[in-house]
């Protein structure tokens, strides 16, 4: 399966600020996902990357909380904006082929928010 | 709305206990369901997928069936190195490529 790449690792943010995370695929995708996870929970879809058009997202998350961006198949850019303490969490970076087919996960971004 | 339940949200072994966790879901029609494994500070790791009932995945300790209704993963005779979450999800109903997922089972085997 592919190689999926996060970086950063892990941060410590002021509130207010923002921080972009990278995802990084050792070849061509054609869906790549940005998830989070909130300590002790399980995983939440925040949108739906899709190369050469705006992001797909999921009741709750909207694009000026979390733009993303997709210019090529293996690539991806989530912007965590405006960021609270509530924001604290893991970010993870997924991607699938195609329909009812499993996903494969990067080892995310544990972002935390003081 | 597409429903995975998994139980039980926690289950501490002792190395060499058998046991199963369990994941139910609502999804009609299912179009497979997947089983992933997660350790702390990682993330989810892809173990098995299941399409239809009655099939069985195995690896290594791990074995994987699934009902029209719900899917359990045994494990028989766990290790330390066993403990981890354990996440099953399913392709939504409304978009196959998006995946619903359970809330998982924390596994703990103690030696």
């Amino acid at each position: 399966s592919a190689v999926i790449s996060q970086k950063p690792s892990r941060d410590i943010c002021q509130r207010g600020t923002s921080l972009t995370i990278q995802c990084q695929v050792d070849s061509q995708v054609t869906m790549m996902f940005w998830y989070r996870q909130q300590p002790g929970q399980s995983l939440t879809l925040i949108a739906t990357a899709n190369q050469g058009s705006e992001a797909t997202y999921e009741s709750g998350f909207v694009i000026d909380k979390f733009p993303i961006s997709r210019p090529n198949l293996t690539f991806s850019t989530l912007t965590v904006s405006n960021m609270s303490p509530e924001d604290s969490s893991i970010y993870l970076c997924s991607v699938g082929g195609a329909s009812n087919q499993p996903q494969h996960f990067g080892d995310g971004t544990r972002l935390s928010i003081l | 709305e597409d429903q995975v339940t998994q139980s039980p949200e926690a289950l501490r072994l002792q190395e060499g206990e058998s046991s199963s966790l369990n994941c139910s879901y609502t999804v009609s029609g299912l179009r497979g369901l997947f089983w992933y494994r997660q350790d702390p500070g990682k993330g989810p790791e892809f173990l098995f997928t299941l399409y239809s009932a009655g099939e069985e995945k195995e690896k290594e300790r791990l074995k994987a069936t699934l009902t029209k209704k719900e899917s359990f993963l045994h494990i028989t005779a766990p290790k330390p190195e066993d403990s981890a979450t354990y996440l099953c999800a399913v392709p939504r109903e409304t978009s196959g490529s998006r995946l619903t997922f359970g809330e998982g089972t924390q596994l703990t085997v103690n030696p």
